[in-house]
């Protein structure tokens, strides 16, 4: 078990350019969530996934922005087009369900930064 | 919707002192979780609370869940260096399992 593990760490885009965030879970969690945190902030919820499903997903999800995990393990983010206003970290993190725990595992994140 | 403010913003210590902060919200919440969060690092549990009027430690950490429901203590005891880092209340939405509402931190700096 070696956690959640998030690819890139960094990136840094222009504007307009479509990016691409990889998540792979604790291997036995079947629950995946997307949190976005800019600075000074706590994490925004995204969207989360249970096994390939996903469940819901927020009003901060725009139409630039989809995830999948096509298997029910690791998950992608993309955004496309991005916008200045998209210079976040963001955050995975898993859980099992069907647990009275909350407390899930959350990755080191990828720290976008649009220029 | 459901919103949680934290106290207070940000922290100047003395390494050795207790540090209290605390988390409130107009809703009520049926789990109060405290997470810190490193530079650079994802947020880690440091202690999850589900009962109201829970006291519940975790080494020097020490958490409460508000008799209202709507409140949630942390205190750090004896604080060191290492404690320094951003801590979070979170609980999860009433609407749906698993989502997680987040406070905006507190940040704590200790001085040797």
């Amino acid at each position: 078990d070696t956690g959640v593990s998030q690819n890139p760490r960094h990136k840094i885009t222009k504007r307009g350019q479509n990016v691409t965030f990889r998540c792979d879970p604790i291997s036995e969690h079947n629950r995946l969530y997307w949190y976005r945190q800019t600075l000074g902030q706590g994490p925004e919820f995204l969207t989360y996934f249970q096994n390939e499903a996903q469940l819901e997903k927020s009003r901060l999800l725009s139409d630039r922005f989809s995830a999948e995990r096509p298997k029910g393990s690791f998950s992608t983010l993309e955004i496309q087009r991005t916008e200045q206003g998209d210079s976040a970290m963001y955050l995975c993190a898993s859980s099992r369900s069907g647990q009275f725990n909350y407390g899930y595992t959350f990755g080191s994140g990828t720290r976008l930064t649009v220029v | 919707g459901q919103q949680l403010n934290q106290s207070p913003q940000s922290m100047f210590i003395q390494e050795g002192e207790d540090v209290s902060m605390n988390c409130t919200s107009s809703s009520i919440f049926n789990t109060w979780l405290w997470y810190k969060q490193d530079p650079g690092e994802g947020p880690v549990l440091l202690i999850a609370l589900y009962k109201a009027g829970e006291l519940t430690s975790n080494g020097r950490l020490t958490a409460q869940f508000g008799i209202t429901r709507k409140d949630s203590f942390l205190n750090i005891s004896a604080s060191i260096p290492s404690d320094v880092g951003i801590y979070f209340c979170a609980g999860p939405r009433s609407t749906s399992y698993g989502k997680l509402t987040f406070g905006q931190g507190t940040i704590l700096t200790v001085h040797p």
